[in-house]
């Protein structure tokens, strides 16, 4: 089946640091990817839609500035969390697409980041 | 009063016993994921469907779409089953965004 690996799967780091979080898709060439954060206890939040070789589309009230997506081939898409502070802290993951209409999405196995 | 409905929020059930989620929502769909949530935040899609019934070994998923639901049924459930579903299904609008339920807490006691 179709695997999305993510990396690292955890991330402890100071206030002000940048943190760059991969998303592969290690047996398929990944059109699109979507970049989600979940706070404790809730759904997941979309943040992001990257498509491969295009600037990614924001979700409203996420920061593009902040949270830089780069989709520059198909098969790799990364989330830098730029001078990151303790309320960025959350669980980030990716998932990836073939992109086709109706598609089945394939996650990754998320990234739990620790500002401190 | 959210896109996606899921019922219940929290299932406390026995090794064996015969499990089912329910999905409501109002939002027109393409399609619907169930997904399946770790303890340790991994996400592993079991089913994209956009008409009638699948089944994955002890997993069945139904969706009736001029009704807007969806339901997730678990056969012989084991405490391995133990974890989050959720509800997403596939927004027409949305150039193919999910919108998330807001997850059914499972627990499966041995």
């Amino acid at each position: 089946g179709a695997v999305v690996s993510q990396h690292p799967s955890r991330v402890i780091c100071k206030s002000g640091t940048s943190v760059k979080i991969e998303c592969r898709s290690l047996d398929f060439q990944a059109t699109t990817m979507f970049w989600y954060r979940q706070f404790p206890k809730q759904s997941l939040m979309l943040m992001a839609t990257s498509n491969e070789g295009s600037k990614a589309t924001y979700e409203q009230g996420v920061e593009k500035d902040k949270f830089l997506i780069n989709h520059a081939s198909l098969t790799l898409s990364t989330l830098t969390v730029t001078s990151a502070h303790p309320e960025d802290s959350s669980f980030y993951i990716c998932s990836a697409t073939q992109g086709a209409l109706n598609q089945p999405q394939h996650f990754g196995d998320g990234t739990r980041l620790s500002i401190l | 009063k959210n896109e996606v409905e899921q019922s219940p929020q929290n299932l406390t059930a026995q090794e064996g016993e015969f499990i089912t989620i329910n999905c409501s929502y109002s939002v027109g769909i393409s399609a619907l994921h169930w997904l399946q949530q770790h303890p340790g935040g991994g996400i592993v899609s079991l089913f994209m469907l956009s008409s009638g019934k699948k089944k994955h070994g002890r997993l069945i998923a139904t969706i009736n779409i001029q009704e807007k639901h969806s339901s997730l049924h678990i056969t012989a459930s084991h405490p391995r089953d133990s974890a989050v579903y959720i509800c997403a299904p596939l927004s027409i609008q949305g150039a193919q965004k999910l919108v998330f339920g807001q997850g059914t807490r499972l627990t499966i006691n041995p």
